[in-house]
């Protein structure tokens, strides 16, 4: 099966770096993506890595290291409307094709 | 990105009874698949609905309970039947778009069973 494990909960200020960690197990890893949910609406892609290495789309960036079956998200320059949930994703191949399984999510409250 | 139309946004039903959700996509697309959420909650994977062929459904979901159509490459259903106050949740259908190996997301019908 596929299991993927991230923290319940980061508050930091506006204006900051914060990082989202997730580490996951799976039999057919493809690639890990991230998540942003606002309350009350749908999930919204934010980034995706299939090799090792950081992805970076501005303020957002995305790391891999699928030795260690790790990844983080890292958001920068941290605003009031970042505050969200954070999913993150890995993107399997399993017997039925490709599907994407999702993390708890973790719960960003910026502070101003 | 393709764009995904969900319907309804929410509703309340009466136990025992049915409710169809329908995703219209602005793109032909291969797979599409179904989640339900849980408010404050992950994404769980319900099924994965195929052009032409039986969705595919994951560890704890039944045809019988949630039937799903994909009569062509932009449109499929979900029905939630004979349903109880554990059904209520968040149910969305979603595509991968091709561009990035990202999921687009309908809006989410939240569905409240009394």
């Amino acid at each position: 099966g596929q299991s993927l494990e991230q923290p319940s909960e980061v508050t930091a200020v506006e204006g900051a770096i914060v990082q989202i960690n997730c580490t996951y197990q799976t039999s057919g890893f493809y690639g890990l993506s991230w998540y942003q949910q606002h309350d009350g609406g749908a999930p919204t892609f934010l980034s995706y890595n299939a090799l090792d290495g950081l992805e970076e789309t501005g303020r957002f960036s995305s790391f891999l290291s699928r030795s260690d079956s790790y990844g983080y998200l890292l958001l920068q320059e941290l605003q009031m409307k970042d505050s969200a949930s954070y999913f993150c994703a890995v993107r399997d191949l399993s017997t039925g094709g490709f599907k994407t399984i999702f993390g708890a999510g973790t719960r960003l409250f910026v502070k101003a | 990105s393709a764009v995904i139309s969900q319907k309804p946004s929410r509703d309340i039903c009466q136990r025992g009874t049915s409710l169809t959700i329908q995703c219209q996509v602005d793109s032909q697309v291969t797979m599409m698949f179904w989640y339900r959420q849980q408010p404050g909650q992950s994404l769980t994977l319900i099924a994965t609905a195929n052009q032409g062929s039986e969705a595919t459904y994951e560890s704890g979901f039944v045809i019988d309970k949630f039937p799903i159509s994909r009569p062509n490459l932009t449109f499929s259903t979900l029905t939630v039947s004979n349903m109880s106050p554990e059904d209520s949740s968040i149910y969305l259908c979603s595509v991968e778009d091709s561009g990035f190996y990202g999921y687009t997301f309908g809006s989410g019908t939240r569905l409240t069973v009394v």
